[in-house]
């Protein structure tokens, strides 16, 4: 089945200190990716949505400034959070739109932790 | 506001017990509804769907899952867990003319031999 690359798996990193997500859609083209982020013991959290070619679209309540997403081409959308902070430890998952049949493939998340 | 809710955070049973997960939601229109399940070190996956038509939906490997409007639920079910249903169980709900889907905060389920 189609496949949604997420890396890293894991992250530490300082306060103060940009991470960057990558999001790879393996065997399939997409040209709409989702950022979503868990905290522990809630729902996952639709962040914002990568299109590619052009500026995502962000949720009410984050900061594109802080989260920026990148859509250069139909097989990578990347999240980079900025100057991280401590309350930016979560979980991260991407998923993709198979421009095909529109069905949807989620990564193995990114577990982020920041010091 | 959009959300979904799931009331069982984490069922533990034994295999050949029969399972059901409740799902309700609260969202204003005409919704298409989902079940997704993430196996232990795996990525989320697609279980089944609710579009329209026929309110119980049958998915992969022997689960179900039945949409009653007026309840405003999307419960899952399976008749006899296996061992190898032993995963985190989400559903998501999201509008007709919208990508985005919201979830609900899982289930853990735990399945003993």
């Amino acid at each position: 089945g189609a496949v949604v690359s997420q890396h890293p798996s894991w992250v530490i990193c300082k306060s103060g200190t940009s991470v960057k997500i990558e999001c790879r859609s393996l065997d399939f083209q997409a040209t709409t990716m989702f950022w979503y982020r868990q905290f522990p013991k809630q729902s996952l959290m639709l962040m914002a949505t990568s299109n590619e070619g052009s500026k995502a679209t962000y949720e009410q309540g984050v900061e594109k400034d802080k989260f920026l997403i990148n859509h250069a081409s139909l097989t990578l959308s990347t999240l980079t959070v900025t100057s991280a902070h401590p309350e930016d430890s979560s979980f991260y998952i991407c998923s993709a739109r198979d421009i095909e049949d529109e069905k949807l493939f989620f990564g193995s998340g990114t577990q982020l932790s920041v010091l | 506001a959009q959300s979904v809710s799931q009331h069982n955070h984490h069922v533990i049973l034994s295999e050949a017990a029969s399972l059901e997960l409740g799902c309700n939601y609260s969202y204003g229109g005409t919704v298409n509804l989902f079940w997704y399940v993430q196996y232990p070190g795996q990525h989320l996956q697609l279980l089944l769907k609710y579009f329209s038509g026929d309110p119980l939906v049958k998915g992969i490997k022997g689960f179900e899952a039945e949409f009653i409007k007026s309840k405003f639920s999307f419960n899952l079910r399976k008749p006899s867990v296996q061992w190898s249903d032993t995963a985190e169980y989400f559903c998501a709900v999201n509008g007709l003319n919208t990508d985005k889907l919201i979830f609900g905060t899982g289930t853990r389920l735990q399945v003993f031999p």
